[in-house]
């Protein structure tokens, strides 16, 4: 059974600090994987969406990689701000023909200014 | 930018009652989902809906839940008869274009949070 768990748990650090979200998943074979963003009291937003042919992926300050042997992924934030202050949620989809995502624990980021 | 609506936004109810959650999808999206997640707890799969039928669901979608897609906009989660635990942030999530080995990026809507008394 897949389980997805991410470290650490909860993160705080100083504005514009580079820093380094962990996800792993205990079955390599997947589809893909997504990092969300979940802000207090709301939905998800999704950030980006890595595919498993694919190894990385980068919008703006954020970059994902995958490495679907080892059954890791990283979100990489660059230069920080207070408003990336947020939970951040690992997903993937298992190669098994289902159509769902099985998520993370989560990581609550808090940047302080 | 589209974006999946759902309401309402915060839903009380006593134990027992039925409970409707109602979301639109992105209008050209054709895969639709219910998560939930209990506060504190990972978000769960509920149900996927695919061509008017359901395509996979969890051991917690029971015979107490149904989805209906009763026009060409809306999708709906109901909750025959509600219990405490079912109490938890309900989401609805819809993705345009999915295959074996591809997904499009699943978009979420932002909740509708249920609680029961």
């Amino acid at each position: 059974k897949q389980e997805v768990t991410q470290i650490p748990a909860a993160l705080s650090v100083p504005e514009g600090e580079n820093l380094v979200l962990n996800c792993s998943f205990t079955d390599s074979a997947i589809y893909n994987l997504q990092w969300f963003r979940q802000d207090p009291g709301k939905g998800l937003t999704s950030l980006l969406l890595i595919q498993s042919s694919q190894r990385e992926q980068t919008s703006g300050r954020l970059n994902a990689s995958l490495d679907k042997s080892s059954g890791r992924s990283t979100l990489y934030i660059a230069a920080s701000q207070p408003g990336d202050s947020a939970t951040y949620l690992c997903a993937v989809r298992p190669a098994s023909g289902t159509y769902k995502y099985i998520f993370g624990t989560g990581t609550r980021l808090k940047v302080l200014a | 930018e589209p974006e999946v609506t759902q309401t309402p936004s915060h839903q009380v109810t006593q134990m027992g009652q039925e409970v409707i959650l109602r979301c639109v999808p992105i209008s050209n999206h054709l895969y639709f989902y219910w998560y939930r997640q209990i506060l504190g707890q990972k978000v769960e799969f509920l149900v996927s809906f695919y061509n008017n039928e359901i395509s996979e669901k969890s051991e917690i979608f029971d015979d107490q839940f149904s989805v209906e897609r009763p026009d060409g906009s809306n999708f709906t989660l109901k909750i025959r008869s509600t219990k405490l635990e079912d109490s938890a942030m309900y989401f609805c999530a819809s993705t345009q274009k999915v295959r074996r080995m591809y997904t499009d990026t699943q978009y979420f809507g932002p909740g509708t949070r249920l609680t029961v008394l």
